[in-house]
This record gives C-alpha cells, sequence and structure tokens, in this order.
C-alpha cells in the first residue's frame, strides 16, 4: 500500500537520550516534511527536505536534526531529548507542484 | 505574526448540518486547507479553496472570502463518523504551510 511508513509508534525515553524517529515513503514525492502536534497548538513544522540531499529549517528545529540521503528516507533525531520534546511527531511528503500533504501514522514521544 | 483562528470544540447531532469557521491573518495567501483528523489518526486532506466561493465534494463544502481572511467547512447529513477534528491550513506566501489548532467536532446520536 502506497503511503509513509513511521517508527517507533509509541516510544518512553529518559532525559538526555539520543532517539532517530524513522520515516519512510514509497509515492516517489520529492517533499518530506516533519511536524509536531501538542495539544491545543496547531502542527508545528520542524524541519523539510523539498528534494534529496537539501534541508531546511522550519518553525521549530532547535533540539532536532534532519538527514535526507534518498528520496524515500527522511529520519528525525533527537540528539539529546528534553521534557519539552514529549510530543507526537507527523512526517508528511507532497507531490512535486502540489501543496497537499500526505500523513504518516505518527509517533508518540514521550521524554521523561 | 501569523494567526489562524478556528473554534476549538463543537457539537452536533448525527443529520444535521454544521459549520465550522477559520479566520486567518497571514503574510500573503496562496490557498486555503482543510484536513480531518480522527482521535489518535493522521491528518487527511479534505479540500482546498485558493479562489473566492463555495467548492462542494459530496457532503462536505467549503468556502472561502480571501477579502474577509475567512473560511468555513460545511458537513451535511452529519454522520458519527463524522466525529473528528478539522484542522485548517493556509499556504502563505513563502508557501509555508500555516495550521490552526484544530476544532473537535462532537457528532451526538
Amino acid at each position: 500500500i502506497a503511503g509513509i511508513t513511521q517508527a517507533p509508534t509509541s516510544q518512553i525515553l529518559a532525559a538526555g537520550r539520543r532517539m532517530t524517529l524513522r520515516c519512510t515513503q514509497d509515492m516517489r514525492h520529492n517533499a518530506m516534511y516533519w511536524y509536531r502536534q501538542d495539544l491545543g497548538l496547531g502542527l508545528r513544522l520542524i524541519h523539510y527536505s523539498n528534494t534529496a540531499g537539501t534541508t531546511g529549517k522550519g518553525e521549530v528545529p532547535d533540539g532536532y536534526s534532519v538527514s535526507r540521503a534518498n528520496t524515500d528516507d527522511f529520519p528525525l533525531t533527537l540528539a539529546s531529548a528534553v521534557p519539552s520534546q514529549t510530543s507526537v511527531y507527523f512526517c508528511a511528503s507532497s507531490e512535486p507542484g502540489a501543496n497537499v500533504l500526505t500523513f504518516g501514522a505518527g509517533s508518540r514521544l514521550t521524554v521523561l | 505574526g501569523q494567526n489562524i483562528d478556528q473554534p476549538t470544540e463543537m457539537t452536533a447531532t448525527e443529520g444535521a448540518i454544521v459549520q465550522i469557521n477559520c479566520t486567518y491573518q497571514t503574510s500573503g495567501f496562496n490557498g486555503l486547507f482543510w484536513y480531518q483528523q480522527h482521535a489518535g489518526e493522521a491528518p487527511t486532506f479534505l479540500s482546498y479553496n485558493v479562489l473566492d466561493g463555495l467548492e462542494e465534494k459530496g457532503r462536505f463544502s467549503s468556502f472561502l472570502s480571501r477579502s474577509k481572511g475567512y473560511s468555513y467547512l460545511l458537513l451535511k447529513e452529519l454522520q458519527m463518523k463524522d466525529s473528528a477534528s478539522y484542522l485548517c491550513a493556509v499556504l502563505d506566501s513563502n508557501y509555508q504551510l500555516i495550521w490552526g489548532a484544530g476544532t473537535k467536532l462532537i457528532i451526538k446520536p
């Protein structure tokens, strides 16, 4: 089934630990995004990539890093997790020239 | 700053009609989107408006007035499965999406 796969689905993490959230898409979309969703707030863009080999910072990039080695994969890394990074993280992608996003199922991260 | 406002929560009755409003103040405008998000799931695309007027798609319609910075999503013949959050998002002049916090719609029998 075409779409976006995120892993893990859910994770509890000790503060200070390093964590990578994985995102893979099989739709050959050029653009990919990482959002966080917190109660009472709109989706906030963390990082994005318009095409393989390029990345950019979104609204809330601090404490996060991404890489885009190929079209399909767009991992998000928390170098040293803090409790304020407790959130639901969504990976998304879009077709070239279009702005409609397809989202993954999300990764729920709890940092204690 | 950029701002998207929508009601936090609305309640409606099965079979009825509900209108969810969204007002926005953004730096430029390149389109407005509505997404549906069921609890614990990913957002899914519902509609896109870039010109003024009404776009109808089955039981769902979306309206846009660019001069008023206003949109609404109209849901007809409500079904229990329509219980979800509805997210309004605007594409600004830099082609960045600005998201509202979402409206949680509760459908009662």
